[in-house]
């Protein structure tokens, strides 16, 4: 159980296109969802929480604007990054919380976005 | 912000040793994840720790959360080749809606 799906797995795009990244819990419903960022050689870090049905917080740094995300149902998130330029370019991952063990994550299986 | 100190950076060892690899914070965590990472892959969890002073195995693997919620560790016992990769502490100081401090991670390497 706990499976974190992402699609599309990777994905190049040109300079200035936006770009659409699904996450979605498969066998549970994820009252938060959170997207982070990882550069190469390099930790993860939080972009920003989702919750269902509502805003989400984005951390200091992070363009809410650049980065849309939306939490439509309990099993689904997404991200677009939107006028893509190569300093996107960077694997991006989201996790899920279950309502079962409030402080797990389960991580999806990231999506490489590369942007020329 | 919150900072995790981990280390170390990377380990080369032989197949069969026991590995041991800690995180410490600057502030205090409620709950500690350790998790491992596959080039190319999501983070997949391997032990959660909520209480401090916790002890809690699976598997090869044992994690303790510092009596201080300041620090954790990790080790594995008996490494296997499949052990390979890099493992990442994690913390988290709200109430499971927040999301998750990471450590740089520890790049763990078997040589034969």
């Amino acid at each position: 159980g706990a499976v974190v799906s992402q699609h599309p797995s990777w994905v190049i795009c040109k300079s200035g296109t936006s770009v659409k990244i699904e996450c979605r819990s498969l066998d549970f419903q994820a009252t938060t969802m959170f997207w982070y960022r990882q550069f190469p050689k390099q930790s993860l870090m939080l972009m920003a929480t989702s919750n269902e049905g509502s805003k989400a917080t984005y951390e200091q740094g992070v363009e809410k604007d650049k980065f849309l995300i939306n939490h439509a149902s309990l099993t689904l998130s997404t991200l677009t990054v939107t006028s893509a330029h190569p300093e996107d370019s960077s694997f991006y991952i989201c996790s899920a919380r279950w309502t079962g063990t409030p402080y797990e994550q389960y991580f999806g299986p990231g999506t490489r976005l590369t942007v020329t | 912000g919150q900072q995790l100190n981990q280390s170390p950076q990377s380990m080369f060892i032989q197949e069969g040793e026991d590995v041991s690899m800690n995180c410490t914070s600057s502030s205090i965590f409620n709950t500690w994840l350790w998790y491992k990472q596959d080039p190319g892959e999501g983070p997949v969890l391997l032990i959660a720790l909520y209480k401090a002073g916790e002890l809690t195995s699976n598997g090869r693997l044992t994690a303790q959360f510092g009596i201080t919620r300041k620090d954790s560790f990790l080790n594995i016992s008996a490494s296997i080749p499949s052990d390979v990769g890099i493992y990442f502490c994690a913390g988290s100081s709200g109430g499971g809606a927040d999301g998750l401090t990471f450590g740089k991670g520890t790049h763990l390497i078997i040589q034969p």
